[in-house]
């Protein structure tokens, strides 16, 4: 089964570091681009940034420069999202999503989706 | 980047059509045939419905379409039904080489 399975909730605290997963299985992990999106309580989506694992690379919205960093292991399958220093305004749940073609373009769109890991951050 | 514009709620009784308009730019949505939509019910992940402006995934109803005129993209839900409530997303490609999606609408059937 093609699915991507993300890790499980986290409750931290403000100035703290996280880093989460999205573990990719039944397909060709390397080469579909892969990306995350933030959604904070009760808010729409925002696109934060993608990775081709391949070649490792990336694009970036200018809103989540330099404030998360996103990777990718290709041995073991799995996309990561992080935070050096974590604020209250980062909670929010967080979903990865895979590109719909395999070897596709950066401007694809997101047809498989993670089941959503939500990050709460304490003040 | 700003999000792209969408209203906030769309209403329509069962088997009324409605559409849902996201406008942006000529850097975003005017400049490139790469928009998409996508449907998200209550603490469910997005589903993806419409990639490339107007082309289905397979096994998406065929009472959703897109379409794209100037800077500005629509969905249309035609036959409206019960299970078409959620909110609904529009998402671009940008001239920065990355996207941006809309504010959502939510549809509420009547």
């Amino acid at each position: 089964e093609v699915q991507l399975v993300q890790s499980g909730a986290e409750v931290k605290k403000a100035g703290e570091s996280l880093k989460i997963s999205c573990k990719g299985s039944g397909y060709s992990f390397t080469n579909y681009w892969i990306g995350w999106v933030r959604q904070m309580p009760g808010k729409g989506l925002e696109w934060m940034g993608i990775i081709y694992p391949d070649d490792s690379d990336m694009r970036y919205s200018p809103s989540f420069q330099g404030q998360v960093t996103i990777s990718a292991d290709k041995s073991t399958s799995t996309a990561y999202l992080q935070w050096s220093s974590l604020k209250a305004s980062d909670t929010a749940m967080y979903y990865c999503a895979r590109h719909r073609a395999i070897f596709g373009v950066v401007m694809d769109s997101f047809d498989m989706w993670g089941q959503g890991t939500m990050v709460t951050v304490s003040s | 980047q700003s999000a792209l514009t969408q209203a906030a709620s769309v209403s329509g009784s069962p088997g009324q059509s409605i559409t849902i308009s996201c406008t942006g730019t000529s850097r975003d949505v005017g400049g490139y045939n790469f928009v998409s939509w996508y449907q998200q019910h209550p603490g469910k992940a997005p589903k993806l419905l419409i990639f490339e402006v107007n082309s289905r995934p397979s096994g998406v109803s065929t009472r959703f379409s897109g379409s794209k005129s100037g800077n500005t993209a629509s969905l249309t839900i035609s036959g409206l039904q019960a299970e078409d409530e959620a909110d609904y997303y529009c998402c671009s490609y940008t001239s920065s080489s990355t996207q941006v999606f809309g504010g959502g609408t939510k549809l509420t059937v009547l």
